[in-house]
């Protein structure tokens, strides 16, 4: 089976403009989350979707927004880019309703200059 | 507010040589505690769920364990290939995870 995809790989960004970042789930997984991981500490939790529902969300500020698709793929968007948002963005699936045993995909590497 | 801390950051070890990681956490009403082990550049690969006080897993080289304050990741008889980041999360009542920082761990030949 597949593991979890992300697109695209890299991305580079000047301050200001706007992202939209993609994640494909493992097939049959209904929860996906995204996280932000900064070089040399864990993974931050930004949202967490459930069937199309919100289930969680981080201390990120509004500009942050994220949508889950009827097939379960999701994307994250971040408006205005600021600089302090240069990251790795990880998005991970579960099968759980309660996001445990959280399978994560390669990343999006975003730069932002 | 949930916190978690692991030790050491880093560590450097021989090929054979065991030892274990430390995840210290405060949470209210701990639901999960999860292990996963992270490569340079990719993402973080799922290795260990525990729920509560006393339970043990084990994976190859891997063991971890639970007490009502930490988990412990023993490693034992490392190999070179078992270097990388070891990060240790937890969760409570709502769907937010808290990680720590991570151990990072070397296994030298």
């Amino acid at each position: 089976d597949a593991g979890v995809t992300q697109s695209p790989t890299h991305l580079i960004k000047t301050r200001g403009q706007h992202v939209t970042l993609r994640c494909s789930p493992i097939s049959g997984h209904k929860s996906v989350s995204w996280y932000q991981q900064v070089l040399g500490q864990g993974p931050q939790f930004i949202f967490q979707y459930y069937e199309k529902e919100e289930r969680g969300r981080g201390n990120f500020p509004d500009r942050f927004s994220a949508r889950q698709f009827p097939n379960y793929s999701s994307e994250l968007n971040v408006n205005a880019l600021l600089l302090g948002d240069s990251a790795l963005y990880l998005c991970a699936s579960s099968y759980r309703t309660d996001g445990h045993e959280q399978y994560f995909g390669p990343g999006t590497r975003l730069t932002v200059t | 507010e949930d916190q978690v801390t692991q030790s050491p950051e880093a560590l450097r070890l021989q090929e054979g040589e065991s030892s274990s990681l430390n995840c210290s956490y405060t949470v209210s009403g701990l639901r999960g505690l999860f292990w996963y082990r992270q490569d340079p550049g990719k993402g973080p690969e799922f290795l260990f769920t525990l729920y509560s006080a006393g339970e043990e897993k084990e994976k190859e080289r891997l063991k971890a364990t639970l007490t009502k304050k930490e988990s412990f990741l023993h490693i034992t008889a490392p190999k070179p290939e078992d270097s990388a980041t070891y990060l240790c999360a937890v969760q409570a009542g709502s769907y937010i995870p808290t990680f720590g920082r991570g151990t990072s761990l070397i296994v030298h030949p």
